[in-house]
């Protein structure tokens, strides 16, 4: 079994859909959760960071973790062909400066 | 956010030749950097964490002997393929971490360097 396991595989939505990527772990001592967004032939961004358990908004994204199901969620508002990339969930133990352990990535179309 | 560059972003290379890949930090001071490795639709696996002025630390099944990285300065971390062999074609990404990261310390990370080893 994976450290992490990240659904959905690709995904295709019209423009405008919402969209939730998801993301479980079985390592209990993560406490730090990213998202990050990746181009193609590019490295990754940070997107949304996330400390513990809660929610937290920016703009058109909202990042959801909860630690007690070992589940974490990205939600994308009213989707733009600009957002289709590849997005990586992300966890560590002790830090954003410390060793990241990434999801298998989920491939996001946006179509007109 | 801070930038950090790689180069080259793509190189070829025949079998049994060694490859350099350079991961700079523009414009802050990165006390760490990270190497990762990236094959086709799959994730960034980590290979080493490397300190300024320390031996970079390996994650378990990455060859030290092949992947040989030095962080000689706050700003330049190399990683060198020796003897690349086809299966060493991959997507390798450094990210960099330091006195320019947020109060959590972010990772920014590099455009990535493609190796196609022939």
């Amino acid at each position: 079994q994976k450290e992490v396991e990240q659904d959905p595989g690709p995904l295709s939505v019209p423009e405008g859909a919402i969209v939730s990527l998801n993301c479980t772990y079985s390592n209990s001592a993560f406490q730090y959760f990213m998202w990050y967004r990746q181009y193609s032939r590019k490295g990754p961004e940070l997107l949304m960071y996330t400390y513990s358990s809660g929610n937290k908004e920016d703009g058109r994204f909202t990042a959801q973790v909860d630690k007690s199901s070992k589940y974490i969620s990205l939600f994308i508002r009213d989707s733009q062909p600009s957002d289709s990339a590849t997005y990586l969930c992300a966890m560590t133990a002790t830090g954003t400066a410390s060793k990241l352990t990434f999801g298998t990535g989920t491939r996001l179309q946006v179509t007109l | 956010g801070a930038v950090v560059s790689q180069h080259p972003s793509w190189v070829i290379c025949k079998s049994g030749t060694s490859v350099k890949i350079e991961c700079r930090s523009l414009d802050f001071q990165a006390t760490t950097m990270f190497w990762y490795r990236q094959f086709p639709k799959q994730s960034l696996m980590l290979m080493a964490t490397s300190n300024e002025g320390s031996k970079a630390t390996y994650e378990q099944g990455v060859e030290k002997d092949k992947f040989l990285i030095n962080h000689a300065s706050l700003t330049l971390s190399t990683l060198t393929v020796t003897s690349a062999h086809p299966e060493d074609s991959s997507f390798y990404i450094c990210s960099a971490t330091g006195l320019a990261g947020g109060s959590y310390n972010e990772q920014f990370f590099g455009p990535g360097t493609r190796l196609t080893v022939l």
